[in-house]
This record gives C-alpha cells, sequence and structure tokens, in this order.
C-alpha cells in the first residue's frame, strides 16, 4: 500500500514569510497526525484529527499556526508568520489503530 | 521536563554486536512504543509493548516494560549497519491515539 506522503519536502523562508505545508495518509487511516521535530530532538504532537475533527491541537501555537483536513483525507498545515525558532521537520503520520506510519516529513530552514 | 526519555543520547557498537537502548518515562500508559528512525525518513515502529506485558520480540528486538519502575528497554541482537539510525520510545496513555515521543538514542553500527 502507497504510505503516506507529503510535500514540499523541503521550504526555505525568511522570517515573516508563510509557508503550507500538505499530507496525504495512508487510506482508509481515520487518525492524522502533525509532529514538530526540532534538529537532534524527537517528534513534538502539534495536533491530531479523527476524520475532519481536530481532536487535540493544545500544542498549536494558534497564533501563527493553523491545521485543517476538511474531507477527513488529506490536511493541510499552515504557519502564517514563520520565525527562526520555527526551523523544524514537520512530520505528518496516519494510523487506524495503534501504530502510526510517518511521512518522510518537510523539512523547513527559517532564515 | 520530557515525559519519556532515552537514557543515552548516542551509541556505537560493531557489527554483530549487541546493544540496548534503554527508556524512562514519568507518566501512566496503556502501553509503550519502539520507534527507529532513519536518516531522512520518518519514525517507523518497531514493537509496541502494552502495559500488562514484560517482555515482546520481533525479530532480533526484544522489549522489556517495567511498570513498577517505569522504564523499558529495547535490545538489538546481531546488529547489521543498516541498523544504524535513531531509535526513540513513545508513551501512549490513550490506546495509540496520543503519543509521547523521548529525545532519541542514536545508534551507530560500524563495520
Amino acid at each position: 500500500e502507497a504510505g503516506v506522503t507529503q510535500s514540499p519536502r523541503y521550504a526555505v523562508l525568511q522570517e515573516g514569510q508563510a509557508v503550507s505545508f500538505w499530507c496525504d495518509p495512508i487510506s482508509g487511516h481515520d487518525t492524522l497526525y502533525w509532529y514538530q521535530q526540532p534538529r537532534d530532538q524527537g517528534p513534538q504532537l502539534l495536533v491530531y484529527f479523527r476524520d475532519e475533527a481536530v481532536i487535540d491541537n493544545s500544542q498549536l501555537p494558534s497564533d501563527r499556526f493553523s491545521a485543517v483536513r476538511p474531507k477527513g483525507t488529506n490536511s493541510t498545515l499552515k504557519i502564517q508568520s514563520a520565525k527562526q525558532g520555527d526551523t523544524a521537520t514537520y512530520l505528518c503520520a496516519s494510523s487506524l489503530r495503534y501504530e502510526q506510519y510517518f511521512g518522510p516529513g518537510t523539512r523547513l530552514t527559517v532564515l | 521536563s520530557q515525559l519519556a526519555e532515552e537514557n543515552s543520547w548516542a551509541l556505537s557498537v560493531h557489527e554483530g554486536e549487541s546493544v540496548t537502548v534503554n527508556c524512562s518515562y514519568k507518566t501512566s500508559i496503556t502501553a509503550l512504543q519502539w520507534y527507529r528512525q532513519k536518516s531522512g525518513k520518518g519514525p517507523a515502529q518497531l514493537i509496541l509493548i502494552r502495559s500488562n506485558e514484560r517482555e515482546k520480540r520481533n525479530g532480533r528486538l526484544r522489549a522489556t516494560l517495567d511498570t513498577s519502575s517505569q522504564s523499558s528497554s529495547l535490545s538489538i541482537t546481531a546488529t547489521r549497519c543498516e541498523d544504524t539510525a535513531v531509535y526513540f520510545c513513545a508513551t501512549d496513555a490513550n490506546a495509540g491515539a496520543k503519543l509521547t515521543f523521548g529525545g532519541g538514542t542514536r545508534l551507530t553500527v560500524r563495520p
């Protein structure tokens, strides 16, 4: 089966610019996650959905970050005004039960 | 402080040797999962061990769980160069719905 796909794979921005990340989960997976992984750290959950509903967005910096999954399939994570501290890899994962399947991530650099 | 953390930042072994990665956690769990992340890839699940289990095996991998000391270990026997990766433990407090990852242990297997 096809895995989780993400685009773009890389992004380089100046501070203050906006960027969107796109995720296509494994077909049939009802739960979708967005993680932020700073260099040399573990993934940190930002938000997760079950179908189109947000289940937990408590770690999402709501003033600049937003995430949607309008039809319960693909998802978009957007950063409105990027800061240097947002430099990290953004991982998308999907699951049906206990195992989360991760995409390759988008490596974001904010200059 | 992190709710889950590996006890070593980096380990190095020669091919064929055995190695153990340790993890401690600070929260009540329903399960603990071990993931491996190779360079440029997303994490991939290796083993899920539930809170009522003490040991789980997957080929050359063996995970243990001690809920009384809130610790887990992942042992790899007969290591191969392709085992070179970062290994994460992730605590699961809600039947797989939400994982908290440790900071990871970077394992290098040398020829």
